[in-house]
């Protein structure tokens, strides 16, 4: 049973506008999400996270939204450059005792393609 | 700050070897989690070692363990390889704290013939 879920394999966009990557999850336990992307023959890098007692958080030109009542948050890159193209994954862990914080559940990522 | 880093890059075994792989966690990080990446499964969680001890451990069968020195860079084994390990073995290092950032290492690309 997957409890991240990204529906989206690939997402194309127009150089200058606006991507919007969705993840959903399933699991209430989850409080603390995170966006990583990843190039090719390269380990994931962190974008931004977000924790459970907020509903947005920005950096730059990235924002992500948490709608806890959907169970679904999103990445907005503004404005889109072609440096972007990469894969997205969305990543969540719960909370609790001490063992359970450090486990990162993935979605199955979402390649987002930067057309200049 | 150097990032994480993993040895080696590439790897080429047969079945029914074994296989060790390394991760040398961000200065000062005491946590390290291991991934494995396949195009069917997408990123899973291995296990997770903090100071020597492993703290949670994943879905996955006995062939594959770990551990953590005391300088906290950690190893990864599996032993008796099948052909479905083919992957990249992503290694992943953070402070430890509850709501950590993990920062990954570049990983390590295994191939079973």
């Amino acid at each position: 049973d997957q409890q991240v879920k990204q529906n989206s394999p690939s997402l194309s966009v127009q150089e200058g506008r606006i991507s919007i990557l969705n993840c959903d999850y399933t699991n209430s336990m989850f409080d603390y999400f995170l966006w990583y992307k990843k190039y090719p023959a390269e380990g994931p890098t962190f974008l931004i996270s977000i924790s459970s007692i907020k509903d947005k958080n920005e950096d730059g030109r990235f924002t992500v939204f948490l709608n806890k009542s959907a169970k679904h948050l999103s990445l907005h890159i503004v404005p889109s450059q072609p440096g972007d193209s990469a894969v997205y994954f969305c990543a969540a862990s719960a909370g609790g005792d001490s063992g359970s914080a450090r486990q990162l559940t993935f979605g199955s990522g979402t390649q987002l393609t930067v057309l200049p | 700050k150097a990032g994480v880093t993993q040895t080696p890059r590439y790897l080429i075994k047969t079945r029914g070897q074994q296989v060790t792989l390394s991760c040398s966690p961000i200065s000062g990080h005491r946590s390290v989690s291991w991934y494995q990446q396949t195009p069917g499964q997408g990123l899973q969680f291995l296990f997770e070692y903090f100071s020597e001890t492993q703290r949670n451990k994943g879905n996955f069968p006995g062939r594959f363990s770990g551990r953590q020195f005391s300088n906290s860079r950690s190893e990864m084994n599996v032993s008796t390889l099948e052909l479905g390990d083919s992957a990249l073995y992503l290694c992943a290092s953070s402070s430890g704290t509850a709501l950590n950032i993990q920062y990954f290492g570049a990983g390590t690309r295994l191939s079973v013939l």
